[in-house]
C-alpha cells in the first residue's frame, strides 16, 4: 500500500516570493509521482509528474519539483510565486501496477500581496 | 476537446430522493473514474471503469451505482443518501496506463437533506 504525506496543511507567503511544498511518500512498490492544483470551485489539474529519468520535473508556469529516492520526497518549488498561484496543492502517487491514485491531504497555498 | 463534463454543477436531494451524476469526455480515455471529495480534504476513489467494465471499487456503500454505458459516459446513481453523503462529487478520466494523467471534471456539489 502506498501513503502520501503533506507536511503543511497551510503555506502563506508573500508575492513574488520562493516557496517550497514539501511532500513525503511510502510505498512498498514503484511508483509515479503527481503534484495536482485545485482552484476554488473547479476540479483538479496536473501540474506535473515524475514518472523516471531525470527527477527533476517542471511545469510550464514555472513550478518544479524533485524526485528524491532515498528520502522518499517530492517536494515542489517555485522561485517566485504570484496571487494567481493561490489554490489547494495535492501531491500524489500511483504504483506501477494499477489504477489507484492515492492523494496526500493538501497544501493551502496562499500569496498575499 | 480535453475536458470532463460533469452535469449537475449543484444537486440538492432528500434522503428518499433517487438522482443521477452525469459525466462525459470526447478525448477516448478508456479509463474513468469517480471520486469523492470532502471540504478541505483530498478527493477518496469510489470506482473505476477499463473499457466500459468496473474494475475497482473501493467498498463504496450501495446506495451509490455506477454505470458507464459507452466510452463517452459514467454514470453515478444516488438513492437513500444520507447527509454524511453530502460532498463534491470529481468524474476524472485517463488514457488507458497507470502513469498516465487524470483529467478531472469541475465536480458535482452534493448535499444532502
Amino acid at each position: 500500500a502506498q501513503s502520501v504525506t503533506q507536511l503543511d496543511s497551510q503555506v502563506p507567503v508573500f508575492e513574488e516570493a520562493p516557496v517550497e511544498l514539501r511532500c513525503n511518500y511510502s510505498s512498498s512498490v514503484s511508483v509515479y509521482l503527481f503534484w495536482y492544483v485545485q482552484y476554488p470551485n473547479q476540479g483538479l489539474q496536473l501540474l506535473l509528474k515524475y514518472l523516471s529519468g531525470s527527477t527533476l520535473v517542471e511545469s510550464i508556469n514555472g513550478f518544479e519539483a524533485e524526485f528524491n529516492k532515498s528520502q522518499t520526497s517530492f517536494h515542489l518549488r517555485k522561485p517566485s510565486v504570484h496571487i494567481s498561484d493561490t489554490a489547494e496543492y495535492f501531491c500524489a502517487v500511483t504504483d506501477t501496477g494499477g489504477f489507484k491514485t492515492i492523494f496526500g491531504a493538501g497544501t493551502r497555498l496562499f500569496v498575499k500581496a | 476537446d480535453t475536458e470532463v463534463t460533469q452535469t449537475p454543477k449543484h444537486l440538492v436531494m432528500g434522503m428518499t430522493n433517487k438522482k443521477s451524476l452525469k459525466c462525459e469526455q470526447h478525448m477516448g480515455h478508456r479509463a474513468m473514474y469517480w471520486y469523492k471529495q470532502k471540504a478541505k480534504k483530498p478527493p477518496e476513489l469510489m470506482f473505476v471503469y477499463s473499457y466500459e467494465k468496473l474494475s475497482i471499487n473501493e467498498s463504496v456503500p450501495s446506495r451509490f451505482s455506477p454505470e458507464c454505458p459507452n466510452s463517452s459516459l459514467l454514470n453515478l446513481h444516488l438513492h437513500a443518501l444520507q447527509p454524511e453523503d453530502s460532498a463534491l462529487y470529481l468524474c476524472a478520466s485517463s488514457r488507458q496506463g497507470v502513469n498516465e494523467k487524470l483529467f478531472f471534471g469541475s465536480g458535482t456539489q452534493l448535499s444532502v437533506l
